[in-house]
């Protein structure tokens, strides 16, 4: 079974919009972390955001985590086409193993 | 620094067969992870080889297997192959820092069907 769940399942957004996804996991966890996936192809790693920590920002991300909702949500602003890709969220449990939600969907349109 | 790669990239194989993935980590990276990516069950992590020694296991069945080389190498077998087991099956390898952060580096994967 899947630690993650993301919300939602797909997005479809204009370029220079902003693109909102969320995901809830089940157990305590030590990181989060999100993870970009183009069709088919392998993941690339986006941000780590520790359990102690309530937001992290990389460029044009923008990820938080509220530990007591066990949920966090990744924000891309100003998308482009080049960010269309499945964006998945994968929590490391104490035992360091790393599980991975079902992932978003998202399609930036010109 | 060359990223993970895998091979081989496509593979077809028939019901009963049995096959061999093969990855190759980062360099100077010792964790390397397998996964198995479907539509309908996302992605599943399968094990983790730290060192040689399998440090963590999956829900899935003994028909999975791998080992790790000690150039931190690793290939995973599936015997008796599964019409279910098509799949594109994924590579990460890692390297823990102090605190055991583990960021996941992918290779391209390899695209398995089973006929």
């Amino acid at each position: 079974s899947q630690q993650g769940e993301e919300d939602p399942q797909a997005l479809s957004i204009q370029e220079g919009e902003n693109a909102t996804m969320n995901c809830s996991y089940k157990t305590s966890i030590n990181n989060l972390q999100w993870y970009r996936q183009n069709s088919g192809r392998g993941l690339v790693h986006l941000i780590l955001i520790r359990s102690n920590e309530r937001e992290k920002h990389s460029g044009r991300l923008r990820v938080t985590l509220d530990t007591s909702k066990k949920s966090s949500s990744l924000l891309i602003t100003a998308s482009r086409a080049a960010d269309t890709a499945s964006y998945f969220c994968a929590t490391t449990d104490s035992w360091g193993k790393l599980q991975f939600g079902a992932g978003t969907q998202v399609v930036v349109t010109p | 620094k060359a990223g993970v790669t895998q091979t081989p990239r496509y593979l077809i194989k028939t019901r009963g067969q049995q096959v061999t993935l093969s990855c190759s980590p980062i360099s100077g990276h010792r964790s390397v992870s397998w996964y198995q990516q479907t539509p309908g069950q996302g992605l599943q992590f399968l094990f983790e080889y730290f060192s040689e020694t399998q440090r963590n296991k999956g829900n899935f069945p003994g028909r999975f297997s791998g080992r790790q080389f000690s150039n931190s190498r690793s290939e995973m077998n599936v015997s008796t192959l599964e019409l279910g087991d098509s799949a594109l099956y994924l590579c990460a390898s890692s390297l823990e820092d102090s605190e055991g952060y583990n960021e996941q580096f992918f290779g391209p994967g390899t695209r398995l069907t089973v006929l």
